[in-house]
């Protein structure tokens, strides 16, 4: 069946640093990707999206390249700020289904 | 405008007890969801509900139950509260299998 698998965290990072929080996916058909990220005590809000093979999904400095020969869609920001802090999470839609693959979530926290 | 709403935001409760919580989304979306959130993030899917078609993830138990009175809506019941019912619930919408809009939350206390 379908999944979804991002590294574990926590991440902790300085302030500035580079990001990057791997996902990998499996699918049997042609999948919608997703970044969503939940800050304290929030719902999880839409971050990114890339539909087909090659897409670059992009928002607030933050990039993701839809992977079909890796089955990748890695999460990349250049220099993170305090206010990313957050978690992170990876996830799959397939078209021809009913369903929302979600992946177990990255914790991300920023320190000046 | 709130897209996805939730009521309450918080519910502290005894066990045994039986409880509500409402989801109202005004994006017009045709697809309803409920997630249980624990502690450690983990967010796994309870039921997903079209007009059409109520999907209930097997590992939920019978005392949980969505009910949805009209496409706008989709309220979760939940009987004979146990202390492993504590956790947050969210509920999210969406267009067929577009991306999920979620709503803010209801933090559950079981006690």
């Amino acid at each position: 069946g379908d999944s979804v698998t991002q590294m574990e965290g926590p991440v902790t990072l300085s302030e500035e640093a580079f990001l990057t929080i791997n996902c990998t996916y499996t699918a049997t058909g042609y999948p919608s990707l997703f970044w969503y990220v939940q800050y304290p005590g929030e719902g999880l809000q839409l971050l990114l999206k890339a539909t087909k093979a090659d897409d670059k999904g992009s928002n607030k400095g933050f990039e993701a390249t839809y992977r079909k020969e890796t089955t990748s869609f890695h999460l990349e920001k250049g220099s993170v700020q305090v206010s990313d802090s957050a978690v992170y999470f990876c996830a799959l839609s397939e078209r021809s289904g009913n369903q929302f693959y979600f992946g177990t979530g990255t914790s991300l926290t920023v320190i000046p | 405008d709130t897209a996805v709403s939730q009521t309450p935001k918080y519910l502290v409760t005894q066990m045994g007890n039986d409880k509500s919580i409402k989801c109202e989304q005004n994006l017009g979306h045709d697809t309803m969801y409920w997630y249980k959130q624990d502690s450690k993030k983990f967010l796994k899917i309870m039921f997903s509900y079209n007009n059409k078609e109520l999907i209930i993830n097997e590992t939920v138990p019978n005392r949980f139950s969505p009910k949805s009175p009209d496409k706008a809506h989709l309220n979760l019941h939940i009987n004979s509260l146990e202390l492993g019912d504590s956790a947050v619930y969210f509920c999210a919408s969406s267009r067929g299998t577009h991306e999920q809009y979620f709503g803010p939350g209801t933090r559950l206390t079981v006690t």
